[in-house]
């Protein structure tokens, strides 16, 4: 089966770093996507990954291990407008789209 | 560029009553279109792929006759809620592919909020 998992809820402080860790299971990979979504909005796009490595972007990063099944999500000089739920998804071999549940960050000042 | 809309933004419907929500991209055109429903608290759930020209591909459990799916343009999907229960309230999110992107990166409409009493 397709599974996608990440971690429910984390805590960071403002000003701090954070890394947001994803690992699926998917029939097929064509890339890795993260988003972001504050409550009652629509998700925003962070990144996307289909090659392994870093991909740096502002205070943001991603990265991505295929053999591995893993990515994580970095937030640099966390902020507290980046209070939000955090989305990993899978694109298979399809190209449709398979979420995580989302990690929910809190960040406390 | 990339913007994709959605209307109404929040709708309350009696039960039994039919609610049409609209889904367009306003600066590409797009062949293919998704729908999702999201429940408080947890995750995106695909409901169903929209292709302009064609039926819609349901995910399993979604009943077709229960949620009409129309992608009558390359910039318009819509979809019917027919005779809503409560049980239908939710937050509806559509999303568009931008061709011609490697990556196909889909764009989300600031999503619909259903209310049935």
């Amino acid at each position: 089966g397709q599974n996608i998992d990440q971690p429910t809820e984390m805590t960071a402080t403002e000003g701090a770093i954070v890394q947001i860790n994803c690992t699926y299971q998917t029939s097929g990979f064509n890339g890795l996507f993260w988003y972001q979504q504050h409550a009652g909005e629509a998700p925003t796009f962070l990144s996307y990954n289909v090659l392994d490595g870093l991909e740096e972007k502002g205070r943001f990063s991603s990265f991505l291990s295929r053999s591995k099944g893993y990515s994580y999500l970095l937030l640099k000089e966390l902020q507290m407008k980046d209070s939000a739920s955090y989305l990993c998804a899978v694109q298979d071999s399809n190209y449709q789209l398979i979420w995580g549940a989302g990690t929910k960050l809190i960040i406390k000042p | 560029g990339a913007v994709v809309s959605q209307h109404p933004s929040w709708v309350i419907c009696k039960s039994g009553t039919s609610v049409k929500i609209e889904c367009r991209s306003l600066d590409f055109q797009a062949t293919t279109m998704f729908w999702y429903r999201q429940f408080p608290k947890q995750s995106l759930m695909l409901m169903a792929t929209s292709n302009e020209g064609s039926k819609a591909t349901y995910e399993q459990g979604v009943e077709k006759d229960k949620f009409l799916i129309n992608h009558a343009s390359l910039t318009l999907s819509t979809l019917t809620v027919t005779s809503a229960h409560p049980e239908d309230s939710s937050f509806y999110i559509c999303s568009a592919r931008v061709p011609d992107r490697g990556s196909y990166e889909q764009y989300f409409g600031p999503g619909t909020r259903l209310t049935v009493t």
